[in-house]
């Protein structure tokens, strides 16, 4: 059973447009959500992450939405740029940090 | 230098050979940790390690082993391969106490 469901599988974004991945969670234990950027060739990156204790987070022109109740999150990319383009995925863990469960992925291209 | 290195890069084997996935790392971590990742699945988690001593399975241990050598140190075998093993295999690092993830640049396995 998957613990994270993510969507879309993929996603084509014009340059400068949003971009908008969600990812949805069943566990409540959940306290550490992040997301990862990975590029072909290479192995995932941390990208931003957020504790349910905040509803949104931002670095840059990324940005994190968190709904706790509906036991949603998402991931914006404001002006998104050709360099974004790349798979991203959102993860969730327990406070203990055992465990990471990740979303299946979403491919990200951003045309010129 | 890269923090988390893995060996072999890329590696081709027959169904019912053993194989052996290395990673090391100079993070200074004590957590280690083993994924897979196959197209539309995203990443799965085999085994994970908090210490020398401390070695726990994880979604999809079976068909695998692993050993921790050394802190720096953490393998994956395939005791005997099967053609529904290929994928890409990563090996991940953390700090006990932290949540992020540093992962390496991962081995693509094939098994004919």
């Amino acid at each position: 059973q998957q613990q994270v469901k993510q969507s879309p599988q993929s996603l084509i974004v014009q340059k400068g447009g949003i971009s908008i991945i969600n990812c949805a969670y069943e566990n409540t234990a959940f306290d550490y959500f992040p997301w990862y950027q990975q590029f072909p060739g290479k192995g995932p990156a941390l990208l931003i992450a957020i504790r349910p204790d905040v509803s949104e987070k931002k670095e840059g022109r990324f940005t994190i939405s968190f709904n706790k109740s509906a036991k949603q999150f998402s991931l914006h990319i404001m002006d998104s740029q050709p360099g974004d383009s790349a798979t991203y995925f959102c993860a969730a863990s327990g406070w203990t940090g055992n465990q990471f469960y990740f979303g299946t992925g979403t491919s990200l291209t951003v045309i010129p | 230098d890269a923090d988390v290195t893995q060996t072999p890069r890329n590696r081709i084997t027959k169904t019912g050979k053993r194989i052996m996935l290395e990673c090391s790392q100079t993070k200074g971590h004590d957590r280690m940790y083993w994924y897979r990742q196959d197209p539309g699945l995203g990443l799965r988690l085999i085994y994970y390690s908090f210490d020398v001593k401390d070695i726990n399975k994880g979604e999809i241990s079976d068909g695998y082993s692993v050993s921790r050598q050394a802190q720096a140190k953490f393998s994956l075998s395939l005791e005997s391969a099967i053609p529904n093993q290929t994928a890409l295999y990563f090996c991940a690092t953390s700090r006990g106490g932290g949540n992020e993830q540093f992962f390496g640049p991962g081995t693509r396995l094939t098994v004919l």
